[in-house]
């Protein structure tokens, strides 16, 4: 397998844009995390899915931030309006069904800059 | 709630020496699993070691070691014989029943010549 896939690996914007993160987990792979990591905030928990639902979406800073998994094998992070602090790196990951027993597969990230 | 602590946000060690980065958890539950992973300048996170709470036994993974404390509620890393590719951002790492995994700040290596 090759892994957990994002795309694109940098995106640049101007603020007030819509911007698309996408990601493909690993074949198998019943739940889906997507962190944000910055500086300021270290890794942070935005959403995860468990068999294409979402199971707990808290960490999602607010209405600007949504996240689908339309099915198994895709996701996507979805920010309308993009603001100047919406820079970070977004990772996804995946990772097996297994409750406590899990290691999380991490994607390479998509850094986002908003200018 | 659960939270990671990582109070140290850089380190260095000289190549071939030892070095222990710490970290420290709290969590309300009783089982759950700990994580160190390793992020060197390409981004990617790279599981280095995994800890089972149930086991009293350190868990080991050939250079690398943790010592964990249960109830002290921390789980520092060791990394012996140091390397130049051991160089990278290192976080600590929680996962609880609720299969959430919380990180911790992170600590920066560098690992001088």
């Amino acid at each position: 397998d090759a892994g957990v896939i994002q795309s694109p690996r940098h995106e640049v914007t101007e603020m007030g844009q819509e911007v698309t993160l996408r990601c493909k987990p690993i074949s198998g792979h019943d739940y889906l995390f997507w962190y944000r990591q910055t500086m300021m905030r270290g890794l942070e928990l935005l959403i995860y899915f468990n068999n294409n639902v979402p199971i707990d979406d808290s960490g999602m800073p607010e209405d600007r931030f949504s996240a689908k998994m339309p099915n198994a094998s895709f996701s996507t992070l979805k920010i309308q309006p993009s603001e100047p602090r919406d820079s970070a790196v977004y990772f996804c990951a995946s990772s097996w069904d297994r409750w406590g027993d899990t290691e999380a597969f991490f994607g390479q990230g998509t850094r986002l800059t908003v200018v | 709630a659960q939270t990671v602590t990582q109070s140290q946000p850089e380190m260095s060690v000289q190549e071939a020496e030892t070095v222990t980065l710490s970290c420290t958890y709290d969590t309300s539950e009783s089982d759950y699993y700990l994580f160190w992973y390793k992020q060197p300048p390409s981004r990617q996170m790279i599981l280095v070691i995994r800890q089972e709470a149930y086991k009293q036994q350190n868990a080991t993974e050939n250079r690398f070691s943790v010592n964990f404390q249960k109830a002290a509620k921390s789980f520092s890393l060791k990394i012996s014989d140091s390397q130049l590719g051991d160089a990278a951002m290192y976080f600590c790492a929680l996962n609880n029943a609720g299969n959430m995994l919380t990180f911790g700040g992170g600590t920066r290596l560098m690992v001088k010549p």
